[in-house]
């Protein structure tokens, strides 16, 4: 168990619709980031978060946001899905401290299925 | 541009045998390198990590991976496979430039016979 939670474990929805994927990070960790896994991309980065702020964008589609709470939990909003959403998406934090470069630990991920 | 390649998508060996994944990355500087496991249906787990320093590094699971800079190389090593080790692994590089991202390599998978 990394210390990380994600939910829900999988998600079944339609196409048009909008889903909100959900993370907590390890107690004590100010960076979360969100991957998202296919079969055609491989596991590729989406977007990066500390303490509140966004730090850095990856190849995240612009019907795709996030957020990160006070709280440090973070949320993965996707709209207007398409088929092509369906995908694997994980969460991944690290305590990120004084410019140190820290390892990701990385929760168990949300199934999504678009039909 | 930062790659990472990893050129067996598929190795197979019997339990017991010694088993190594190969890991090529390019980077412009010393890189971050990381080799993470994934079983089936299930997330990332860190098996090891090479920040600086000696470049034989030991993880978790009897897991062991070398750095070599001249070959830019990050293979990971096992002395001897047990069936639980079958799963898909990802080699990985951190991107300290200007984001903290992880660049993955495609995967391999392992599959383990008795």
């Amino acid at each position: 168990d990394s210390g990380v939670t994600q939910t829900p474990k999988h998600l079944i929805t339609a196409t048009g619709q909008r889903v909100t994927l959900r993370c907590s990070p390890r107690s004590g960790d100010l960076s979360v980031y969100w991957y998202q896994q296919s079969l055609d991309q491989g596991l590729q980065f989406l977007i990066q978060y500390y303490n509140g702020e966004e730090r850095a964008k990856g190849n995240i589609l612009e019907r795709f946001s996030a957020q990160q709470f006070p709280d440090l939990h973070s949320e993965l909003n996707l709209s207007s899905l398409e088929l092509g959403d369906s995908a694997l998406y994980f969460c991944a934090s690290s305590v990120r401290q004084g410019g140190k470069y820290n390892e990701q630990f990385f929760g168990p991920g949300t199934r999504l299925t678009v039909l | 541009a930062q790659s990472v390649t990893q050129p067996d998508i598929h190795i197979t060996v019997s339990e017991g045998a010694s088993l190594e994944l190969r890991c090529n990355y390019s980077y412009g500087a010393t890189p971050y390198l990381f080799w993470y496991v994934q079983s089936p249906g299930q997330g990332l787990q860190l098996l090891l990590k090479y920040f600086s320093g000696d470049t034989l590094v030991q993880g978790i699971k009897g897991f062991e991976a070398e750095f070599k800079r001249s070959q830019s190389s990050f293979n990971l090593r096992k002395p001897s496979v047990h069936w639980s080790d079958a799963a898909e692994y990802f080699c990985a590089v951190g991107d300290s430039y200007n984001t903290d991202k992880l660049i993955f390599g495609t995967g391999t998978r392992l599959q383990v016979f008795p």
